[in-house]
């Protein structure tokens, strides 16, 4: 069973637009909810991460906003550039005595120059 | 350097042969993971080794795996008599102790396992 639903699984977007990607949970016990960028041959990389006790996060270019009601939350990469094609990953863990992440099943992101 | 190293990065080998994977996680992180990369799909979470305690091998999806790690150092990856569904990328990753947003983990590049 899947635990962390993600979608779309590809996405194409133009240079200067905005990227969302979508992940839902059922788990109510996790509390914290990285999302991971790996480029081809490489391995994933954290990018950002969120507890539950905020409702968003901004680094840059990049923000989560979590909906903990709707046990929803989503990465929105502003001003997107040819560089951030990537495909982007959701997770999902316990905090206390976490053994391991949850994945999405990853979005393949093309921006367009 | 400073990062999560795994070795071979790829290996083709033949279905039916033993294949070891290795990987070297960051020095002074107690927590040392194993995921798997199928194709055009997430990671699937094999095992967690935390500090001296028991490993948590519940991800491992058949007997044909094993994985060792001596102290809080090298470990290595075993995959018995090889199947073609073996073929993914192996990741491992690393963190400094349990998984917290103050303790990521960090991920090695891979090994890329195709059976013939």
């Amino acid at each position: 069973q899947q635990q962390v639903k993600q979608s779309p699984q590809s996405l194409i977007v133009q240079k200067g637009g905005i990227s969302i990607i979508n992940c839902a949970y059922e788990n109510t016990a996790f509390d914290y909810f990285p999302w991971y960028q790996q480029f081809p041959g490489k391995g994933p990389a954290l990018l950002i991460a969120i507890r539950p006790d905020v409702s968003e996060k901004k680094e840059g270019r990049f923000t989560i906003s979590f909906n903990k009601s709707a046990k929803q939350f989503s990465l929105h990469i502003m001003d997107s550039q040819p560089g951030d094609s990537a495909t982007y990953f959701c997770a999902a863990c316990y905090q206390t005595g976490a053994n391991n992440l949850f994945f999405g099943t990853g979005t393949r992101l093309t921006v367009i120059p | 350097g400073a990062g999560v190293s795994q070795s071979p990065s790829n290996k083709v080998t033949e279905k039916g042969k033993d294949v070891e994977l290795r990987c070297d996680p960051i020095s002074g992180h107690t927590a040392l993971y194993w995921y798997r990369q199928r194709l055009g799909q997430g990671l699937e979470f094999l095992i967690y080794f935390q500090g001296n305690s028991a490993p948590d091998k519940s991800g491992l999806p058949s007997d044909r795996f094993s994985a060792e790690r001596t102290g809080e150092s090298v470990s290595t990856l075993t995959i018995q008599r090889t199947q073609q569904e073996d073929s993914a990328v192996y990741l491992c990753a690393s963190s400094l102790g349990f998984l917290t947003s103050n303790q990521p983990q960090h991920f090695g590049d891979g090994t890329r396992l195709s059976i013939l």
